[in-house]
């Protein structure tokens, strides 16, 4: 148990809707960073936050979104849904150089 | 882009054999993760080796670091089939002040009873 739990597990959205999957970052952790794995890859960073803050944004579009709020929790919004967002989201939460912790991830499949 | 690569792409062994797989990367780091992902759930962190690091050790895992050659290597001893996993090495990458882990594509382990 990382003590990271994301919210929902599984998902199904229709293209062109939007979604927005909740991340509960581990006591005391004030960085969380959002991830895509999709099928046989390796995570790919989507963004980061610190302190309530974006801080580092990988190669998605502007319709990839997040928030975090004072108690670090976070959101990661995606509006008009493609195919290709169908994926594995994980979330990690860490303190600045130290290890970072994920969550069980939210498996969202948009037809 | 993904930096770093794992080496084998897969792997199967016997019960109580020895697993070793090896990460190579392209950029300077400040420290390399280790993950273990069991059928496509969350990640679980198996251990962290900075950059000044050589070699650490957590139970049955030993990992090594050679910063010269941009490589990493993790040993999984006397193996179970509850090690049955992928496996990722990520290494950090601080871009504008966030530090980003850039994960390559993994090793597929799998433990035969």
């Amino acid at each position: 148990e990382t003590g990271v739990t994301q919210s929902p597990t599984h998902l199904i959205k229709t293209r062109g809707q939007q979604v927005t999957l909740r991340c509960s970052s581990q006591s005391g952790h004030n960085t969380v960073s959002w991830y895509q794995q999709a099928l046989g890859q390796g995570p790919q960073f989507i963004f980061q936050y610190y302190r309530e803050e974006e801080n580092g944004r990988g190669n998605f579009p502007p319709r990839f979104s997040g928030l975090q709020f004072p108690n670090y929790s976070s959101e990661l919004n995606v509006n008009a849904l493609e195919l290709d967002d169908s994926a594995l989201y994980l979330c990690a939460s860490s303190l600045v150089a130290a290890e970072a912790f994920f969550g069980q991830g939210t498996r969202l499949t948009v037809v | 882009s993904q930096q770093g690569e794992e080496d084998p792409q897969a792997l199967s062994i016997q019960e109580g054999e020895n697993a070793t797989m090896n990460c190579s990367y392209k950029t300077s780091i400040n420290n390399l993760q280790w993950y273990r992902q069991n059928s496509g759930r969350g990640l679980v962190h198996l251990i962290l080796i900075r950059s000044n690091e050589r070699e650490k050790h957590s139970g049955r895992l030993r990992v090594t670091l050679d910063t010269s050659k941009k490589s990493s290597s993790l040993l999984i001893t006397a193996s179970r089939a509850a090690d049955t996993a992928s496996y990722f090495c990520a290494t950090d990458e601080l871009r504008g002040g966030s530090e980003k882990l850039v994960f390559g594509k993994g090793t597929k382990l799998t433990v035969n009873p």
